[in-house]
């Protein structure tokens, strides 16, 4: 079963824009991680925000938030006032405290249009 | 931030050689790094974790012969493709977990981009 699970392949957004990127995950441990990771075209991986599974506020990191909807098991990030810079993959990944691995979505490919 | 250098970048090379990859951790001690293989447009696969002093942990379907990883110091790991053909040619990616972190965060190094020819 997929245990991480991006739903938006890719996605179009206006430049300025606010943009939602969707994330769920499965997992049966009670104590884990979620992060979120920015791949522009150069390929390196660039670590964006962090949430805990017992963090009690949602995480955020100058212009990105993650929605961290524990019943529903989403961590949704959010960029506010998106920039061309912006356009890149991004990928969702939990890590369970009874496994030391990062578990990987698929990836959503952002492109920003000015 | 912490910062993970990896080397080469790019490296193109002939079907039946052998190529070696490294993966430094340039400000922190990484007990453990972790290797990925990336194909096109696709999410970061698992390959291996590398553990210091220790022999590396493969994941499934992943040939230990084939990818070769020594991790010799706290600061550095390698992986070598032997043997190198052309189902090889992909994007090899190293991360490392800071040991004195606090949040599991992993620290990615910038890939490196093999082609076998």
């Amino acid at each position: 079963a997929q245990k991480i699970t991006q739903t938006q392949p890719g996605m179009f957004v206006q430049e300025k824009e606010a943009v939602t990127l969707d994330c769920t995950y499965d997992t049966s441990d009670p104590s884990y991680g979620l992060f979120w990771y920015k791949q522009p075209s150069s390929g390196e991986m660039i670590f964006l925000i962090y949430q805990g599974s017992y963090d009690q506020q949602n995480a955020t990191e100058g212009r990105y938030s993650l929605n961290f909807q524990k019943a529903r098991k989403s961590a949704n990030l959010v960029i506010s006032a998106s920039q061309l810079g912006d356009s890149a993959m991004y990928f969702c990944a939990m890590r369970e405290d009874s496994n030391y691995q990062l578990i990987w979505g698929a990836g959503t490919k952002l492109i920003i249009k000015p | 931030g912490a910062v993970v250098s990896q080397h080469p970048s790019w490296v193109i090379c002939k079907s039946g050689t052998s190529v070696k990859i490294e993966c430094r951790s340039l400000d922190f001690q990484a007990t453990t790094m972790f290797w990925y293989r990336q194909f096109p447009k696709q999410s970061l696969m698992l390959m291996a974790t590398s553990n210091e002093g220790s022999k590396a942990t493969y994941e499934q379907g992943v040939e230990k012969d084939k990818f070769l990883i020594n991790h010799a110091s706290l600061t550095l790991s390698t992986l070598t493709v032997t043997s190198a053909h052309p189902e090889d040619s992909s994007f090899y990616i190293c991360s490392a977990r800071d040991a004195g972190g606090s949040t599991g965060e992993l620290f990615f190094g910038e890939g490196s981009r093999l082609t076998v020819l």
